[in-house]
Formats: structure tokens, C-alpha cells, sequence
């Protein structure tokens, strides 16, 4: 079936160094695309969004790149800091559907 | 930007007992709530679809005679999960759209003993 999945389950990086997490996305029809994070025990927070007709967006500190050609969607951080400890989920959404679809998360971790 | 609240943040309840779940939008309507569950490791996983008014929309493999959806108003949706076993612990995620973006609640920790 279609299906969201991330390359790369844990990552871990050095603090002030830029993060990069990749995430596969299967659905050609999906329109939109949101980065979120979860703490241990909490619920997802959004980060940034794309849409279909966009190939990059960034925030502070953040950007997202999406590829519709490979159907491949990363999220960048730069000058990763210890509070950027989390696991991230990418999600794709189909307006017409309404719900969320999220992909197996990768745990980040930040060494200080 | 919009807020989802759940309620309660964590409960631990025994086996065979009933466990209601709130979630509401607190500066938005919200025709449309989803539940998640999410187990340990894993991640969200869409259970059901609640729209106000009517009833739910259950994905494949979760049993809507054990997790009773009701969407009573543009702000409430609860999830109850009927005699719950060990087996239904995990944390329950309850997600609301406000012009495309979803906003998520903080979750409940499930713990059946």
C-alpha cells in the first residue's frame, strides 16, 4: 500500500552542526507535507510545511526540500542545538482526504 | 497559532474498565478530529476519522465497538476505550485541522493493569 516511510531510523550530531533528515513518501497524489517533532511524551509539534507546488521553504533555522520527482522530502537544521533532541515524523496529507499519514519518525539526538 | 487540548494527560486504569478521552479545539471549530495511537518506538497511527454530528470513520483493524467515537460538537470529540486490557496501552493522540494545518493535543498515556 502507499505509505511514508524515512531512510534513517536514529541520527546523531554534534551541537552547531547542521541535521539533515530524509523521509520517502509513496503517494503521487499527496499535496502536502509537514515536518513535525515529538518529545518523549508529548504530542507531535509542527515545524514547517511544503506544498506540492513548492520545492523548498524555509523557517528559522529550518528548511524543507521536497523532490517530487524521486518523491523524497528532507528536513535541514542548522546550527543544531541540544533542545532539537527529538523524534521528527514527516506527514503527508491529501486535501481531499483530511487525514495525515506520518512516516516512522527518526530519533535525533545532539551531543553537546 | 490554534490549540488542541486532551484530557487527561495520563491515566492507569484496571482491566476490563472503560476510559473516556477528551479533545478539544479551544480557539477554532473543528468539523473534523482524528484519533492516533501511537506504541512505544512507533509511529502515529491513524485510528479514526471523527466528524461532528455524525458517526466515525474507522480505519482498517480498529474495532469501533471498543473505541467509541462521538464528535458532539464543533469543539469536543472523546474517544472511549471500552474494557480495555493491557494490550490497549499506549499513547493516544487526538489531531484537529484549522484551515490546513493540524494542530496536535498533548496525548494520553494509557496504562491498563
Amino acid at each position: 500500500g502507499e505509505s511514508v516511510g524515512l531512510h534513517l531510523p536514529t541520527l546523531s550530531v554534534q551541537e552547531g552542526d547542521n541535521s539533515i533528515i530524509n523521509c520517502a513518501y509513496s503517494n503521487s497524489a499527496s499535496d502536502y507535507f509537514i515536518w513535525y517533532k515529538q518529545e518523549s511524551g508529548k504530542g507531535p509539534q509542527f515545524i514547517i510545511d511544503i506544498r506540492s507546488n513548492m520545492d523548498k521553504r524555509q523557517g528559522q533555522r529550518v528548511t524543507v526540500l521536497l523532490n517530487k520527482t524521486v518523491k523524497h522530502l528532507s528536513l535541514q537544521i542548522a546550527a543544531t542545538q541540544p533542545g532539537d533532541s527529538a523524534v521528527y515524523f514527516c506527514a503527508e496529507l491529501m486535501r481531499s482526504q483530511g487525514n495525515l499519514i506520518f512516516g516512522k519518525g527518526t530519533k535525533l539526538s545532539v551531543k553537546p | 497559532g490554534a490549540v488542541v487540548s486532551q484530557h487527561p494527560s495520563w491515566v492507569i486504569c484496571k482491566s476490563g474498565t472503560s476510559v473516556k478521552i477528551e479533545c478539544r479545539s479551544l480557539d477554532f471549530q473543528a468539523t473534523t478530529m482524528f484519533w492516533y495511537r501511537q506504541f512505544p518506538k512507533q509511529s502515529l497511527m491513524l485510528m479514526a476519522t471523527s466528524n461532528e454530528g455524525s458517526k466515525a470513520t474507522y480505519e482498517q483493524g480498529v474495532e469501533k465497538d471498543k473505541f467509541l467515537i462521538n464528535h458532539a460538537s464543533l469543539t469536543l470529540s472523546t474517544l472511549t476505550v471500552t474494557s480495555a486490557h493491557p494490550e490497549d496501552s499506549s499513547f493516544y493522540i487526538c489531531s484537529a485541522r484549522d484551515w490546513g494545518e493540524a494542530f496536535f493535543g498533548q496525548g494520553t498515556r494509557l496504562t491498563v493493569v
